[in-house]
């Protein structure tokens, strides 16, 4: 079947630490990758995605790879900001339709 | 250029009670969907809508859920006689276009809790 797994939270740290929150999935077909973001009280949005094996997604200073060696899409960022704080869900699709989140990485940054 | 609405945020029922939720998607999205998250889990798919048309309803229970997207006006989530066990968030999401290089954009989310 289709799902993703992503690495278990809580995630503390210290402002300009650097991030990385695991993601691995599990896909019948060629999925695309995405990893939404929810600040508190907020809806889920798109940080980054992408669609094809070794393809780079990057926004705001977070960057994934798509590796389909690894069957993984690591979320990065190389300094973190104490506005970073929230939930990161690693998502695939394959229809477009259907979406497949892990259960979320909850993530605080402290000054 | 709102984005997805969903109400109310939360939303309390006794057991036994009809909770609805209703979700307006972006502007010139024709294409929602409703996921649940239970306590400590991802978000899960329950149904895609069209307007006026259920596309794939696949993740919906089978009984007490049903959806629908009516040519005006919101979709609507409604669940008959709430259970404990429908505590949940229910978030929906909207695109414009569909296929494999879809996007969704997803609303704030409704909160139930049931009593």
């Amino acid at each position: 079947g289709n799902s993703v797994t992503q690495m278990e939270g809580p995630v503390t740290l210290s402002e300009e630490a650097f991030l990385t929150i695991n993601c691995t999935y599990t896909a019948t077909g060629y999925p695309s990758l995405f990893w939404y973001v929810q600040y508190p009280g907020e809806g889920l949005q798109l940080l980054l995605k992408a669609t094809k094996a070794d393809d780079k997604g990057s926004n705001k200073g977070f960057e994934a790879t798509y590796r389909k060696e690894t069957t993984s899409f690591h979320l990065e960022k190389g300094s973190v900001q104490v506005s970073d704080s929230a939930v990161y869900f690693c998502a695939l699709t394959l229809t477009g339709n259907q979406f497949y989140f892990g259960t979320g990485t909850s993530l605080t940054v402290i000054p | 250029n709102a984005g997805v609405m969903q109400n109310p945020r939360h939303l309390v029922r006794r057991r036994g009670q009809e909770a609805r939720l209703r979700c307006s998607p972006m502007k010139g999205h024709s294409h929602v969907y409703w996921y649940r998250q239970l306590p400590e889990e991802g978000l899960k798919f329950m149904v895609y809508l069209q307007k006026e048309n259920i596309i794939d309803e696949s993740g919906m229970p089978k009984e007490r859920f049903s959806a629908e997207f009516p040519k005006e006006g919101p979709s609507i989530l409604r669940i008959q006689q709430v259970v404990r066990g429908d505590s949940a968030a229910y978030f929906c999401a909207s695109s414009h276009m569909f296929g494999a290089k879809n996007i969704q954009y997803f609303g704030a989310g409704t909160r139930l809790s049931v009593l």
